[in-house]
């Protein structure tokens, strides 16, 4: 069974850059038909799209954050990585990392496979 | 930009059906999938492609997809099913999520 498991650290500065690693077990996070998707959701509020990747390292954006968010992928590792620059407090939020399963190469997905999720918080 | 709209909350009686609507412009052109979220934990797939339920997700669920709006329906809505409700879709390189809907078993 896949299992995907959030890393990184718990408390990041304000203006500085988030770091977040999702390893994946149980299954290879080389294949065509899934890219591999950062969401997030502060406290009390709704689930955000952050951005995905693919094994080929092809990404799609939130355009929102587009111009702040690097995603990386070691298909060696069987890992993917999130990097987010210039936080602010509104960034504070639980990070899940999840499997997009394709409906087809160019119509979208679905999120099939969640990690449990781990907490940043944006604070001096 | 493209928007998904949903009621924040619904309420129902048990044993009743609560149906949770998804809007957005010609979104039956585009799949819906929608998730349960309870309390403290991780978002569950309930339905995928518009109305496909995945292995373990009860028949209770079923969806469907047409014109402007996506739904969701629970037939004999049990206290479990308590939850927060979300619909999502693609567009133009990028997921979609929906507001949430908060539904209240009472």
């Amino acid at each position: 069974q896949l299992h995907l498991q959030e890393s990184g650290p718990g408390l990041v500065k304000p203006s500085e850059t988030l770091s977040l690693t999702c390893t994946v077990s149980g299954g290879s996070i080389s294949s065509r038909n899934y890219c591999w998707t950062w969401i997030r959701q502060p406290p009390g509020k709704g689930l955000e799209y952050i951005g995905s990747i693919s094994d080929s390292g092809a990404t799609y954006h939130n355009p929102t954050l587009k111009s702040r968010v690097t995603m990386s992928i070691d298909t060696s590792e069987n890992q993917f990585s999130l990097k987010l620059t210039s936080v602010t407090a509104a960034e504070t939020a639980v990070y899940h990392c999840a499997r997009l399963t394709r409906y087809t190469m160019s119509s979208g997905g679905y999120m099939d496979v969640w990690g449990k999720g781990t907490t940043v918080t944006v604070s001096s | 930009s493209y928007d998904l709209t949903q009621p924040p909350s619904v309420s129902v009686s048990p044993g009743q059906s609560a149906i949770i609507a998804c809007s957005g412009d010609k979104l039956g052109e585009k799949y819906t999938a929608w998730y349960q979220q309870k309390p403290g934990q991780s978002p569950v797939m309930v339905i995928y492609q518009d109305g496909r339920r995945p292995s373990g997700i009860p028949d209770r669920f079923s969806g469907s997809n047409s014109g402007n709006t996506a739904s969701l329906t629970i037939s004999g809505t049990q206290a479990m099913d308590e939850a927060a409700y979300y619909c999502q879709a693609w567009d133009t390189n990028t997921v979609l999520f929906g507001g949430g809907t908060k539904l209240t078993v009472l």
